[in-house]
Parts: structure tokens; sequence; C-alpha cells
């Protein structure tokens, strides 16, 4: 089965660093691109990013440049979104998508989701 | 910052029919933004339905079809179930840079 499993919940105090996961697996994890999305409580989806885990290329969000970086480990089939230094305002739930191409944007795989709290 | 417009709120009686639609702020919704929907339930991750306008995912039932209306892309459910209850997304393509959601509606079955 085709699936990305995320990252526990995470409690975090403002200012600290963080890096959450997305674990792939039952397909080819460096053929199909990685996407995160974030939804804030009670609140719309926003897109934040994709990167392609076979040549690391990455896209950001003009809204989360320079805010979050993204990346993968493919000998382990994980990508990454990760943050040097949280706020207040990224406690959301950050989900991770597959998409097997941008040339005809679909998303066919959603992560459970991995809520990450800050509050000091 | 381009933004993208749905209903905030509909209601639907069961095997009754409603069309939500997604507007982006620039102009006309085309093709070319293959526009992409998304049904969540609460406390559930979001699950794709729809993408490039009308194409379904091998698990979208029947009863769910996307089209582009009056400069929009709409999402049609026919023969609405109880179980239809949800908020539902569209996300419109930019650019490989700049995909943006829509607000969602929320879908109520009464």
């Amino acid at each position: 089965e085709e699936q990305l499993v995320q990252s526990g919940a995470e409690v975090k105090k403002p200012g600290e660093s963080l890096k959450i996961s997305c674990k792939a697996s039952g397909y080819r994890f460096i053929s199909y691109w990685i996407g995160w999305v974030r939804q804030m409580p009670g609140k719309d989806l926003e897109w934040m990013g994709v990167i392609f885990p076979g040549d690391s290329d990455t896209r950001y969000s003009p809204s989360f440049q320079g805010q979050v970086i993204i990346s993968v480990d493919k000998s382990i089939s994980t990508a990454y979104l990760q943050w040097s230094s949280l706020k207040a305002s990224d406690t959301a739930m950050y989900y991770c998508v597959r998409l097997p191409t941008l040339t005809i944007p679909r998303m066919d795989v959603w992560g459970k989701g991995t809520t990450v709290t800050v509050s000091s | 910052q381009t933004v993208v417009t749905q209903e905030p709120s509909l209601t639907v009686s069961p095997g009754g029919t409603v069309t939500l639609t997604c507007a982006s702020s620039t102009g006309e919704v085309t093709s070319a933004y293959y526009p992409n929907w998304f049904q969540q339930k609460p406390g559930q991750a979001p699950r794709s339905l729809i993408y490039s306008t009308n194409d379904k995912h091998s698990w979208t039932p029947a009863r769910f079809s996307g089209s582009l209306l009056g400069g929009k892309a709409a999402l049609t459910l026919s023969g609405v179930q109880p179980e239809d209850e949800a908020e539902y997304y569209c996300l419109l393509y930019f650019s490989n840079s700049a995909w943006v959601f829509g607000g969602g509606t929320k879908l109520t079955v009464l």
C-alpha cells in the first residue's frame, strides 16, 4: 500500500527549532514529488512548497519562502519540513502529500498530518 | 496576492444535487489552472476527489464531477449522500511556486 506516514505531534516554545518528517512506503520514493500543506486551527489549507526527491528540486510558495526548509533523505525515503526559529503563528496541522507530476498537478496520497503547537 | 474564492457554506437535501464553485481574483478560471477538489471531514486529512478540472481518482465516487462553469471551476455532487457532509476545498495551479487553495465550502446535508 502506498502511504505517507508522518511524525508525531510536537509541542515547542517560540524560538525553538523543529524538523518534522514524512516517510514514504509502498512506492518508488524518488519518482514522485512530495508537497507540504499547512492548516492553521479552524482555518483553510495553504500550499507551502514541493520537492522532488530524485534531485531535491524544491519550489516554495512565496508565502513560505525563507520561513521553512523542505528537504529529503533518499536513503530512508523520508521528506522533512523544518523551522529554525518557531513562532506562535506556526501552530498548525501540517500535511505531506504525494504528487506524481507537476505537469498535471494532482495529489493522490496524503499523510495523516502532524500537529505542531508553539506556545510559551 | 491571488485569492481563490468559494461559497462559505451550502446546504443540500439527501438525494439532491449541488454545485460548488471556485473563482480566481485574476479572472476566468480555465483548464490551464488544473483545478483540483478535495474533501475534508472533521479530524481527518483532506482527500483528493478531482484533478485537472474533471479527472477522477480511482476512489472518487461517480456522483462527484468537475467542470468549468461561468468562468469558474465547479464541483457537482449528484444524488448527495449523508456521508458527503464535509468541507470542500478547491486548488488552482498558477505556477510551480504558486498553488492557491480556496477558502473552502462547508457542505451540510440536511
